[in-house]
């Protein structure tokens, strides 16, 4: 299976507040999980990534959670901002042949209230 | 210094006519991406480039779609007789080779009346 599973589709958060996001994986080929960030009207930015041999990862407010034996991984947002308002993508990256593939989630759509 | 840059930024076109997007990567990126992504929708894979030749198509909806790069730089998507179903933002990224960080350029928004 090639699917990244991502919920909720959208959020919406008090500022202050944590948001978190939560994705689900079947290939264990994947090696690398990374998250996205898009404002409207930009191209998505890569905002933090994990590989599977580490439970937890943090920059700033920013923290991916990653449970291999369960095949999910989250990430949180500590006191969320109203700037952190964008859209949000979990990958998971493998190996193929000469290529490094992204399978992407949906995505999903957080609103931070002021 | 630059990033990756995608020309036009909007294009509206009408149904039936070709259309040519074009990213230019960042420089010294030997791997481009292309991708689709529909309003409120994921990412939808399209072609990857590495150097100038095309290992992976697959994700090219239909023969109206092709792609090409030269130099190992600037890469031009051809939708030949657009539909409706074509309008979506186009996004290039491009990577050094096997890295898993792809960097985005704006897109190009395109629109078939």
């Amino acid at each position: 299976q090639q699917q990244v599973k991502q919920s909720p589709q959208s959020l919406i958060v008090q500022k202050g507040g944590i948001s978190i996001i939560n994705c689900a994986y079947e290939n264990t080929a994947f090696d690398y999980f990374p998250w996205y960030q898009q404002f409207p009207g930009k191209g998505p930015a890569l905002l933090i990534a994990i590989r599977p041999d580490v439970s937890e990862k943090k920059e700033g407010r920013f923290t991916i959670s990653f449970n291999k034996s369960a095949k999910q991984f989250s990430l949180h947002i500590m006191d969320s901002q109203p700037g952190d308002s964008a859209t949000y993508f979990c990958a998971a990256s493998y190996h193929a042949g000469n290529n490094r593939k992204l399978i992407w989630g949906l995505g999903t759509s957080l609103a931070v209230n002021p | 210094g630059a990033g990756v840059s995608q020309s036009p930024s909007n294009k509206v076109t009408e149904k039936g006519k070709d259309v040519e997007l074009r990213c230019d990567p960042i420089s010294g990126h030997t791997a481009l991406y292309w991708y689709r992504q529909r309003l409120g929708q994921g990412l939808e894979f399209l072609i990857y480039f590495q150097g100038n030749s095309a290992p992976d198509k697959s994700g090219l909806p239909s023969d109206r779609f092709s792609a090409e790069r030269t130099g190992e730089s600037v890469s031009t998507l051809t939708i030949q007789r657009t539909q409706q179903e074509d309008s979506a933002v186009y996004l290039c990224a491009s990577s050094q080779s096997l890295t898993y960080e792809q960097y985005f350029g704006p897109g190009t928004r395109l629109t078939v009346t």
